[in-house]
């Protein structure tokens, strides 16, 4: 099945940084999810988006919905040591089924 | 609220004994329900997903099978395992009405010896 591309696959950061990472699809969605994986643990949703432009947030955590539909992204603002895990994104296109497609992940590793 | 109950949360298996593992949903009807495949703690891999009561749509042709026997109940079965099956298992749910909006199991961790 697709797969998106979800960078970076790794991070590295001190505590009380800025995180950014994206996915980007090359077909259009209507939903994009955010998830946060620990180890072990089975994924846990951060954000829903249902709407191009759309910019949700969630804490420290913001998301926003591509213009074009093809892309997201997750912010995490002044990280902290539990915010280390791996976050997934997941698009779904309502006109082709009730599959959801999963990005490859990036790790975040959070230093105190 | 909903939940979702995965059992076993680990499981060790010789290569060629069967499988059954075991999905339910509580507080929803007719939900969406999937099994997923995770290797290597990236890369979710859809196996199954079934829309209702009997109806399982497979993703993947490979030594698994599913049944979904009651309205939130999902089970992932095996005759004979490999040890390529070994991985973590995760079901997942949506709801019917809605579907753009998945929430996952707490996981199996199937090791193939």
């Amino acid at each position: 099945g697709q797969q998106l591309n979800q960078s970076p696959q790794s991070m590295f950061i001190q505590e009380g940084e800025d995180v950014s990472m994206n996915c980007t699809s090359s077909s259009i969605f209507n939903t994009w999810l955010w998830y946060k994986q620990d180890p072990g643990e089975g994924p846990v949703l951060l954000i829903a988006l249902y709407k191009a432009g759309e910019l949700t947030s969630n804490g420290r955590l913001t998301a926003q919905f591509g213009i074009t539909r093809k892309d997201s992204f997750l912010n995490i603002s002044a990280s902290i040591p539990s915010d280390v895990g791996i976050y997934f994104c997941a698009g779904r296109n309502k006109n082709t089924g009730n599959q959801f497609y999963f990005g490859t992940g990036t790790s975040l590793t959070v230093i105190p | 609220s909903q939940t979702i109950h995965q059992w076993p949360a680990t499981l060790v298996q010789p290569v060629g004994s069967p499988l059954s593992l075991e999905c339910t949903v509580e507080g929803t009807s007719n939900p969406n329900l999937y099994w997923y495949r995770q290797a290597a703690g990236r890369g979710l891999q859809l196996l199954f997903y079934s829309v209702g009561i009997g109806q399982i749509s497979s993703e993947v042709p490979q030594n698994l099978s599913a049944s979904r026997p009651q309205d939130r109940q999902f089970i992932l079965s095996s005759k004979k395992l490999l040890l390529s099956d070994s991985g973590f298992y995760l079901c997942a749910w949506t709801r019917r009405a809605l579907p753009d909006t998945q929430y996952f199991g707490p996981g199996t961790r199937l090791t193939v010896l």
